[in-house]
């Protein structure tokens, strides 16, 4: 089974700058995909930006980016600009392209904006 | 368009109670998913439904848990004889086809307290 591990359970970060938040991965697949999902104290969880892992390509959502690394099976998230509205539970995700349904999802890491 | 539903909000029960939980997923959305987030922890894959096929139970912890969908829309998750483990926030998620590049929709899940 995968295993998705987000190493950081809290992140701080001052409004106005930047801050990256960490997932590594384990898979024996190829072809799979990533996620990031934020997950507001209204607990609905939202999609922020998703990657393929056949494109070298990094994704960019507006203020948010992503650096895919797949030898070394890490995928951060980058946060630009930071705004209060960013303070959030951020999760990563994987999801074979195989079997296709269910994301495996990391614990989180808690992301506070100061102001 | 309206997004996936769920209720209750909150529910609270005792142990050895039965518990029903609801999900109304998008309309249109042939797949939906279940998923178990408890304090701390990631979100952990339950059961998924695809159109008419039989469901994935792979995720359901144990024989006290089950699921049906009915007529391809509305999705019930069944809790027998509660245990206080089973307190969490359960999510409920639909996408369009199920299949791994599909965007999953989360609802705001149903807090369950066991006491």
């Amino acid at each position: 089974a995968q295993t998705v591990t987000q190493s950081q359970p809290e992140m701080s970060v001052q409004e106005a700058e930047t801050v990256t938040l960490s997932c590594t991965y384990d898979t024996s697949e190829s072809d799979y995909y990533l996620f990031w999902y934020k997950q507001p104290p209204s607990r609905q969880m939202i999609l922020v930006i998703r990657q393929e892992a056949y494109k070298q390509q990094n994704a960019t959502e507006n203020r948010f980016s992503v650096n895919f690394q797949k030898a070394a099976k890490s995928f951060s998230l980058k946060i630009s600009d930071s705004q209060l509205g960013d303070a959030a539970m951020y999760f990563c995700a994987y999801r074979s392209a195989n079997s296709g349904y269910a994301l495996n999802f990391g614990k989180g890491t808690s992301l506070l904006v100061t102001p | 368009g309206a997004g996936v539903s769920q209720s209750p909000s909150n529910k609270v029960t005792e142990k050895g109670k039965d518990v029903e939980l609801r999900c109304d997923p998008i309309s249109g959305h042939t797949a939906l998913y279940w998923y178990r987030q408890s304090l701390g922890q990631g979100l952990e894959f339950l059961i998924y439904f695809q159109g008419n096929s039989a469901p994935d139970k792979s995720g359901l912890p144990s024989d006290r848990f089950s699921a049906e969908r009915t007529g391809g829309s509305v999705s019930t998750l069944t809790i027998q004889r509660t245990q206080q483990e089973d307190s969490a926030v359960y999510l409920c998620a639909s996408s369009l086809y199920g299949g791994p590049t599909d965007t999953q929709y989360f609802g705001p899940g149903t807090r369950l307290t066991v006491l």
